[in-house]
């Protein structure tokens, strides 16, 4: 497999289920991000890990929690979500350095919460 | 703070030449970044500048200028598979964290 992977790609739960996303990279990146995607908004960050530690916690609700347990993989917990939380919520790997290079993202999670 | 504006959306005709502005304002800049995404899919990379100038990659081109706080993006011959999002997004460094921030991004409709 090449590239930035995650999983499931459609998933619906229920405001008192836990569920989890993953995303797995490829690339040989050091960098992980999560962002979440709702309509006529940007994308907003939610957490970036550097070498599996997190470096960034932009205020995101402690009902989601990042897990980082090495450079290619990284997960999403969600619980006791709200139906606003309903979004996309992709993946991204990058080098971290100040040499800067892009970011590769994956497909995406599109999540519905009911 | 960090702020990034570009149009919401644009409409043009096919084989046409559309450019695509972007402001932005931040305080390490480290980089600025165009990406296209279609409906339903993951944003795909098209182009990078970190110095001022014009790159060109084939049918797509993008400028910067860091002293002006500005980019564009040019999207020439346009074909209807270009109908899709673009999204600006700038590299940010802040105390050794590196963040990419993006725009709303502008959606282009590509008609025949």
């Amino acid at each position: 497999e090449t590239g930035v992977t995650q999983t499931p790609r459609h998933l619906v739960m229920g405001m008192t289920n836990k569920k989890s996303l993953k995303c797995e990279q490829h690339l040989g990146h050091n960098a992980m991000y999560w962002y979440k995607q709702s309509a006529k908004k940007p994308l907003e960050l939610m957490f970036v890990y550097s070498l599996e530690e997190r470096v960034e916690n932009n205020s995101v609700p402690s009902r989601f929690s990042p897990e980082c347990p090495n450079s290619s993989h990284l997960f999403l917990h969600l619980h006791t979500l709200q139906p606003e939380d309903s979004a996309l919520y992709l993946c991204a790997s990058s080098q971290y350095s100040s040499g800067g290079t892009e970011a590769f993202f994956g497909q995406g999670t599109r999540l519905t919460v009911v | 703070g960090q702020n990034i504006d570009q149009p919401t959306e644009m409409t043009a005709t096919e084989g046409a030449i559309v450019q695509i502005n972007c402001t932005y304002q931040t305080s390490g800049f480290n980089g600025l970044f165009w990406y296209q995404q279609h409906a339903g899919e993951a944003p795909t990379f098209l182009s990078y500048n970190v110095l001022d100038g014009l790159e060109e990659k084939g049918r797509f081109s993008s400028f910067l200028s860091r002293s002006k706080g500005y980019s564009y993006l040019l999207l020439k011959e346009l074909q209807m598979k270009d109908s899709a999002s673009y999204l600006c997004a700038v590299r940010d460094e802040d105390s050794g964290t590196y963040k990419y921030i993006f725009g709303t991004g502008t959606r282009l409709k590509v008609l025949a």
